[in-house]
C-alpha cells in the first residue's frame, strides 16, 4: 500500500556519503512535510529528521533531510557501521479522509 | 523520559479479534495523539490508526472495517483491537506517539510524525 517510493537499497564504504531518495505526490510530500525514520535490525523505528530536516536531539549532524516539490531525500555523510539500517521515508496524505503513508524502505548496507 | 510499554495476545486463529494495549510512562497523555503501527514479516510500515485522550480517531481506510482504538485516560493507556483475523494480519504491532502536540488540526496533520516507540508485539495468526 506504500505510496512513497524508495529505492530497495544503497550502500557506502566507512566515510562515503550515501543518499536515499523518497517519490510521492501532491497529496502526501507535496502538501506535507516529511519524515525519516531508521530501523536497526530487530528493533522498533526511531525518528531520524522530522519536518522536512530538523534533527531529533541525539540525531548526529550527519544525517540531513531535504524536500523539494513532491519529492525528498535523506543524506548520510561520513557512513559508519552503525548506520547499516533500513530508513523508511513518511508524510501524512490528504486523500480520502486522510492517512499517514510510509515509503517503500531503503537497506543501507556498510561495505 | 517517556516510555511506552505494549502488551497483548501473541498467537491468533483466523476470524478472532486481535486485542493489543499500550501505556504511557513518564509523560504527557492528555496533550497528544497515540497512534499504532504494523509491520509484517519481511515487509514495510503500515499506519492502524491514531486516538487522542478525548476519543476522537482516525483510521486506515483499508483497515477502517475492523480497527476500533480505544484509550483509558485513568490509567494512560490506549487499546488495538482488530476483528476478523487472517494470515495477512500477522505482523509486528508497534504504539507510538504522535508529535507535535496541542496545535490545531491543520497543524497536526501537516508535520505528523511519530518520536517516541514502543518496542513491538508480535502477532501471529495461524490454525
Amino acid at each position: 500500500q506504500s505510496v512513497l517510493t524508495q529505492p530497495p537499497s544503497a550502500s557506502g564504504t566507512p566515510g562515503q556519503r550515501v543518499t536515499i531518495s523518497c517519490s510521492g505526490s501532491s497529496s502526501n510530500i507535496g502538501s506535507n512535510t516529511v519524515n525519516w525514520y531508521q530501523q536497526l535490525p530487530g528493533t522498533a523505528p526511531k525518528l531520524l529528521i522530522y519536518s522536512n530536516n530538523q534533527r531529533p536531539s541525539g540525531v548526529p549532524d550527519r544525517f540531513s533531510g531535504s524536500k523539494s516539490g513532491t519529492s525528498a531525500s535523506l543524506a548520510i555523510s561520513g557512513l559508519q557501521s552503525e548506520d547499516e539500517a533500513d530508513y523508511y521515508c513518511a508524510a501524512w496524505d490528504d486523500s480520502l479522509n486522510g492517512l499517514y503513508v510510509f515509503g517503500t524502505g531503503t537497506k543501507v548496507t556498510v561495505l | 523520559q517517556v516510555q511506552l510499554q505494549q502488551w497483548g495476545a501473541g498467537l491468533l486463529k483466523p476470524s478472532e479479534t486481535l486485542s493489543l494495549t499500550c501505556a504511557v510512562y513518564g509523560g504527557s497523555f492528555s496533550g497528544y495523539y497515540w497512534s499504532w503501527i504494523r509491520q509484517p514479516p519481511g515487509k514495510g510500515l503500515e499506519w492502524i490508526g491514531e486516538i487522542n485522550h478525548s476519543g476522537s480517531t482516525n483510521y486506515n481506510p483499508s483497515l477502517k472495517s475492523r480497527v476500533t482504538i480505544s484509550v483509558d485516560t485513568s490509567k494512560n493507556q490506549f487499546s488495538l483491537k482488530l476483528s476478523s483475523v487472517t494470515a495477512a494480519d500477522t505482523a509486528v504491532y508497534y504504539c507510538a506517539r504522535v508529535s507535535p502536540p496541542l496545535v490545531p488540526a491543520a497543524v497536526h496533520y501537516y508535520y505528523y510524525y511519530m518520536d517516541v516507540w514502543g518496542k513491538g508485539t508480535t502477532v501471529t495468526v495461524s490454525s
